[in-house]
């Protein structure tokens, strides 16, 4: 069975970092890719962050380009989403999501873990 | 950037109804197309991909159509534990693979 858990999230003042993890199980980690997706307080689903299998390509969003960093650790099969310059507007439920291939969609999603920037 | 509406935004239906939700895409996705549910409190959960195949566990009522920009989901008889919001995405551009705005499907 495939689960993907989630940890890291908490309270952050503006400016400020922090690093979100994602332990995934059930499936071959390092054979594919991995995203992040988030969903502000009663808001809909916004793709930030996706690396591939082997953690040699990454991409971003524009909203988080140049301050957030995804990155993965496959003897661990853990998912990470460094978070700098934080700011209000990154207030949001992060999911860590599997993507079944290249050109695919996310077929598993883990619940998320809310992280809150304010002062 | 592809842009994914999806209408009508809120849904109200009475159980055993069939439902049908529809959603656009700016340009052409081909059918590199899936559709997502959420509960509240929940992760979402793959529905359709390939505009029209059920993931793995998802029931027969809930079927998907189309291609290029004009996408449907419809479900036969709704069932009290389809309320939901429901979202689409794009996956022929990734990245992005941009979402819909979603539908609330409630209950009448």
């Amino acid at each position: 069975e495939v689960q993907l858990l989630e940890s890291g999230g908490g309270l952050v003042q503006p400016g400020g970092s922090l690093r979100l993890s994602c332990a995934a199980s059930g499936f071959t980690f390092s054979n594919y890719a991995m995203s992040w997706v988030r969903q502000a307080p009663g808001k809909g689903l916004e793709w930030v962050s996706v690396i591939s299998g082997g953690g040699d390509r990454t991409y971003y969003a524009d909203s988080v380009k140049g301050r957030f960093t995804i990155s993965r650790d496959n003897s661990k099969n853990t998912l990470y989403l460094h978070m700098n310059s934080l700011r209000a507007d990154d207030t949001a439920v992060y999911h860590c999501a599997k993507k079944t291939g290249g050109q695919a969609p996310l077929d598993y999603w883990g619940q998320g873990t809310l992280v809150t920037v304010s002062s | 950037e592809i842009v994914m509406t999806q209408s009508p935004a809120t849904l109200s239906v009475s159980p055993g109804e069939r439902v049908t939700l529809s959603c656009r895409a700016s340009q052409s996705v081909y059918s590199n197309f899936a559709w997502y549910q959420q509960k509240p409190g929940q992760a979402p959960r793959l529905l359709i991909y390939g505009a029209s195949t059920r993931a793995t566990g998802i029931p027969a009522r809930f079927s998907g159509s189309g291609s290029g920009t004009e996408f449907t989901l419809t479900i036969s008889s709704l069932q009290s534990e389809d309320f939901a919001i429901y979202y689409c995405q794009q996956y022929n551009i990734w990245p992005p693979g941009t979402f819909g705005q979603g539908t609330k499907v409630e209950i009448k």
